[in-house]
């Protein structure tokens, strides 16, 4: 079974411009949730999609913003980067399920200059 | 707000030592998971338990969960280098919301 994708690996972009992740859940898992960690604030929640609608959202900027597909594939976007945007953005797939596992992909490491 | 407290924050011991990390909260859980996160890669789930006072064992790690589900416990026994990493909780809450920990960041001295 494939592991959660997360596309790309690396960016680097400069201050104002914006961003676009992408994230593929794991095959039939319907949720995905966006995270953002630095080493100061650890992980922190920024949205979570299941079947296209947005679930829960956390405490960030409109300039975060995402969607779903109706193939669970995910993105994320960054608009008017700002400096402390650089962060490793997480992406998190799980199945509908009581215990709400998490699975991760490896991440997009951003970098804003 | 329901929030996951770990402690320590960080933890530097040598190889063969014994180390227990908790994580703790004053809300309870329908579940909780532990985590081990290796620098530049995402999370990778070790565990998850969800009934109150189960003992979950993997290999050289212990996980509990608190009898009231509120706390939980990894003690990892006979540490080695490759245990090395940042140990996340996370807990699962009724409305399917998982709240994380800040995490232990744990490093094993050869």
């Amino acid at each position: 079974k494939a592991g959660v994708t997360q596309t790309p690996r690396y960016l680097i972009k400069t201050r104002g411009q914006q961003v676009t992740l992408s994230c593929s859940p794991i095959s039939g898992h319907r949720s995905v949730s966006w995270y953002q960690q630095t080493p100061g604030q650890g992980l922190q929640f920024l949205f979570e999609y299941f079947s296209e609608t947005q679930r829960n959202k956390g405490n960030f900027p409109g300039r975060f913003s995402g969607r779903q597909f109706s193939n669970s594939r995910s993105e994320m976007n960054v608009s008017t980067l700002e400096l402390g945007d650089s962060a490793l953005y997480l992406c998190a797939s799980s199945s509908y399920s009581r215990n709400t596992e998490a699975f991760f992909g490896q991440g997009t490491r951003l970098t804003v200059v | 707000t329901q929030l996951l407290e770990q402690s320590p924050q960080f933890l530097s011991i040598q190889e063969g030592e014994n180390l227990t990390v908790y994580c703790n909260s004053s809300s309870v859980f329908s579940s909780l998971q532990w985590y081990r996160q290796e620098p530049g890669e995402g999370p990778v789930l070790l565990v998850t338990v969800v009934t109150g006072g189960e003992v979950k064992k993997l290999k050289r790690l212990t996980f509990q969960f608190g009898d009231a589900r509120k706390d939980s416990s990894l003690h990892i026994t006979a540490a080695q280098p490759g245990d090395t990493g940042l140990y996340l909780c996370a807990g699962g809450n009724r409305d399917d919301k998982i709240i994380f920990g800040k995490g232990t960041r744990l490093h094993i001295l050869p």
